[in-house]
Formats: C-alpha cells, sequence, structure tokens
C-alpha cells in the first residue's frame, strides 16, 4: 500500500521554537508537497518541490523554509514558530497532478 | 487563475438518502477535476477524478460526480448516504502543476 508518512500526528510547541515537520514518501513520486489547512480557508499550498534540492513558494511561504535532500523525503521548516502558524499541516506526493495527489495524515501543530 | 468555489459550507442529511455537493470552478480550458474526503484527524483521500471522456465518473465508496462545461460544475452524487459517509469533502482543479482546493463542505449525517 502506498502511503505517504507524516512523522508526527500532534505537536505542541512553544513561541520562537524552531520546528520541524517531516514527510517521507514511498512511491517514488517527483513532486511533494506542503498545505496548511484552516477551517473555512481550505487547504493552502507553502511549498513544493519537483525533485530533489529543489523548492518552489506557494502561496503563502513567509515563515516557511523547506529542505528536500532526498527523493523520498520533504520537510518544513519553520524558523520560528508563531501562535499563527498553529493549524494542520498536510503533506502530498505526486508523479503528475493529473492523476490527483497522495496526502498523509496530517500533523496538528499547535503553538503556545 | 483558476479557482474552485463549493457553496455549500454545511450539509446534513439523514441515512439512506441521496446527496449531492455542489463544485464549481474558474479554469478557461477543459480542467483536471477531483473530489477528496477528509475523515475527522485524517488527510485527504482521492474519490474520484475527471480529465476527459465521459462526464459522469464512478468512484470510490459509490460516489459518483457529473461534469457540465455548460455550467463549469461538477457535483458529487452519492445515492443513499451511510454514517460512514460524515467527513469534508473538497473539490479540487488542477492545471499546469497547480492544484486548487475548495474551502469545503462538511457532511454530517443523522440516524
Amino acid at each position: 500500500d502506498v502511503k505517504v508518512t507524516q512523522s508526527s500526528r500532534y505537536l505542541v510547541k512553544r513561541t520562537g521554537e524552531k520546528v520541524f515537520l517531516e514527510c517521507v514518501q514511498d512511491m517514488d513520486h517527483e513532486n511533494m508537497f506542503w498545505y496548511r489547512q484552516d477551517p473555512g480557508l481550505g487547504l493552502r499550498l507553502i511549498y513544493f518541490s519537483y525533485d530533489v534540492k529543489m523548492k518552489e513558494k506557494g502561496d503563502i511561504p513567509e515563515g516557511y523554509s523547506v529542505s528536500r535532500e532526498k527523493k523520498e523525503r520533504f520537510s518544513l521548516i519553520l524558523e520560528s514558530a508563531s501562535t499563527n502558524q498553529t493549524s494542520m499541516y498536510l503533506c502530498a506526493s505526486s508523479q503528475t497532478g493529473i492523476y490527483g495527489y497522495t496526502f498523509g495524515s496530517g500533523t496538528r501543530l499547535t503553538v503556545v | 487563475a483558476q479557482s474552485v468555489t463549493q457553496p455549500d459550507i454545511h450539509i446534513t442529511v439523514s441515512e439512506g438518502a441521496s446527496l449531492e455537493l455542489r463544485c464549481n470552478y474558474s479554469y478557461g480550458a477543459t480542467p483536471y477535476l477531483f473530489w477528496y474526503v477528509q475523515s475527522p484527524g485524517q488527510g485527504l483521500q482521492l474519490l474520484l477524478k475527471y480529465f476527459s471522456g465521459d462526464t459522469l465518473v464512478q468512484g470510490i465508496k459509490g460516489f459518483e460526480a457529473e461534469f457540465k462545461r455548460s455550467q463549469s460544475s461538477f457535483n458529487l452524487r452519492k445515492p443513499s448516504v451511510h454514517w460512514s459517509d460524515a467527513a469534508e469533502y473538497f473539490c479540487a482543479v488542477y492545471n499546469n502543476n497547480d492544484m486548487r482546493f475548495g474551502a469545503g463542505t462538511r457532511l454530517t449525517v443523522k440516524p
């Protein structure tokens, strides 16, 4: 069964901490994505990557960075966590978007 | 830029009743269209997709959707809803490496 795995289901971090959210896919997909999901706003794209060491900004990259050192792993980094980054974070991957994306189970991050 | 509108934030149906969730998209050409479902605390699961051919597409869990170009719509339907269908549903449109999601419709199923 193909999978996108996010390392944590729930995280609680303090304001100002550096936070790492990890995502691993086992489908050899080229493309990986990070979204945040907030009630009433749907999914908003933070960053995406089409290849190892490549990254592109999405719609809301401010306050975030990403790392893709290996094809299967895509990390989202909150350089200095703030309370307005409290959200559900979803990782996804695809070989080509015309067939849809495969999502992980999400990480619910609370910044206090 | 392409966009997706789901007019209904929340819908309640009785178990066994039929269901239709609405989706309208804004895009110049024929897009790739998707419906995803998200159970509480979970990620999104692909229900079905459309990109060409027959405008009525069948998906998993007994769902279907109909593409209507003249109305720019891609509504999701199910003839008889089960309690396990309670979830949030997202319509999405994809073009040129860009997947856009609607804000979602939350489905409540009454016993």
